[in-house]
């Protein structure tokens, strides 16, 4: 069974970027098509950004391009979030979740999500 | 820009059958995916591929998706099925391939 497990609260500043990660395991990263999803507080869910197994890239939402980076390291079955500029509109719960079975671009596992504050 | 829109609440009767659906141009032309959340937990996957449940999802989860309409069905409710429930869709957008629609919130009353 595929486990995800994601790095602690962060709190940041205005202006700063915030790196989070997520550990996969009961699986190689190279297996899984890996997805960032977000949910500010009291909002839905937003994608961020994953990885197309079509188009064997990684792809960003159009309204994050120049401030998201998403990047692995299989050697550690880990992959990362980068965001950069944080705004307090960048608050949120921020989950890594991904594509186990080649669903179509279905998340079947998730994270337990990782706090983001942006406060000064 | 693409965008999937899905009623903000749906209300049911223990027992009953909840009908969640969730609208965009020729979403029959693309799969779509619906989730649940509970308060304060992540999203699990109820429904992929349009109709498909993975391993471990009840058999009163069901979906379809035709025309502009994809459907979530609950048989039977019954009150643990109360969350919010999210579709998805996988096409072309201005706004990135992947979207969610704004959510749906089921009471079962």
């Amino acid at each position: 069974q595929v486990h995800l497990v994601q790095s602690g609260a962060e709190v940041k500043k205005p202006g700063a970027s915030v790196r989070l990660s997520c550990q996969v395991s009961g699986k190689s990263l190279t297996e899984i098509s890996m997805h960032w999803v977000r949910q500010a507080p009291g909002k839905g869910l937003e994608w961020m950004g994953g990885f197309d197994p079509e188009e064997a890239e990684t792809i960003y939402a159009q309204k994050l391009q120049g401030r998201v980076t998403m990047t692995e390291d299989t050697s550690r079955d880990t992959v990362y979030l980068e965001l950069s500029s944080l705004t307090s509109e960048d608050a949120a719960i921020y989950y890594c979740a991904g594509d186990s079975y080649n669903l179509h671009y279905a998340m079947d596992v998730w994270g337990q999500g990782t706090t983001v504050i942006v406060s000064s | 820009s693409y965008e999937l829109t899905q009623p903000p609440s749906v209300s049911v009767s223990p027992g009953q059958t909840a009908i969640i659906t969730c609208s965009a141009d020729e979403l029959g032309d693309k799969y779509a995916s619906w989730y649940q959340q509970k308060p304060g937990q992540s999203p699990v996957l109820v429904i992929y591929q349009d109709v498909k449940r993975p391993s471990g999802i009840p058999e009163r989860f069901s979906g379809s998706n035709s025309g502009n309409t994809a459907t979530l069905t609950i048989s039977g409710t019954q009150p643990v099925d109360e969350a919010e429930y999210y579709c998805q869709a996988w096409g072309s957008s201005a706004g990135g391939p992947l979207i969610f629609g704004g959510g749906t919130k089921l009471t079962v009353l």
